[in-house]
């Protein structure tokens, strides 16, 4: 089964730098990738997806890239705002009826 | 969130009782899914729903049952719940096809404790 790792430990950023966050995977390259944010006591909110034949995906403020070589997503948040702080969690492809596997997530940070 | 409701939204039980958590969905697709989310462990996927009395098994589904009866509602059931099943439980819907694009709805949660 597809194995996701997501660093666990908490990415504390200045307000206005980029964050960049990162999703590896050890298996199979998946077809797609998905974004998710989530706030504490919220469920999950879909915010992007890319798939394997795509480099790169834009939308707002943020950008997704999806390396099947290095078998690695970037997500990055430019200028980043106190309002970005959660959790992001990427999520994988794992058999029909579209289930994903979710990583473990990485908190973000955002100080004014 | 819009189109799915969890309920209840906190419970305490005793060890052994039975628990029944409720999905309700208004935006009638096809997939429903239940997850439970601990520290340390991420999302889980305990079952799924892939239409109206079609469910299957998820990795974490020992312990637990579920039922389909309508499109809109998706039960969640810890036949005698256990300490191990403390938790906070999410259920996410998605459409067939277009939900790749649109990812996973989820509902705002139910945390479970079992004393």
């Amino acid at each position: 089964s597809q194995k996701i790792e997501q660093n666990s430990e908490a990415l504390n950023i200045q307000e206005g730098k980029t964050a960049t966050l990162t999703c590896n995977y050890t298996n199979y390259s998946p077809a797609y990738l998905q974004w998710y944010r989530q706030d504490p006591g919220r469920g999950p909110v879909f915010l992007l997806l890319i798939r394997e034949n795509e480099k790169e995906k834009r939308k707002e403020r943020l950008k997704v890239t999806f390396d099947t070589t290095l078998k690695q997503s970037l997500f990055h948040i430019t200028a980043s705002q106190p309002a970005d702080s959660a959790t992001y969690l990427c999520a994988l492809p794992s058999g029909g009826y579209q289930k994903v596997t979710f990583g473990t997530g990485t908190k973000l940070q955002v100080i004014p | 969130d819009a189109g799915i409701t969890q309920s209840p939204r906190h419970k305490v039980t005793e060890t052994g009782t039975p628990v029944t958590l409720r999905c309700h969905q208004t935006e009638n697709h096809r997939y429903m899914y239940w997850y439970r989310q601990d520290p340390g462990h991420g999302l889980r996927l305990i079952h799924y729903s892939y239409g109206v009395k079609d469910t299957d098994k998820g990795e974490v589904s020992d312990g637990y049952s579920v039922s389909r009866s309508k499109t809109e509602d998706f039960l969640l059931t810890l036949e005698s719940a256990t300490s191990s099943q403390t938790s906070v439980y999410f259920c996410a819907i998605t459409e067939e096809g277009r939900g790749l694009e649109d990812g996973y709805t989820f509902g705002s949660g139910t945390r479970l404790t079992v004393v």
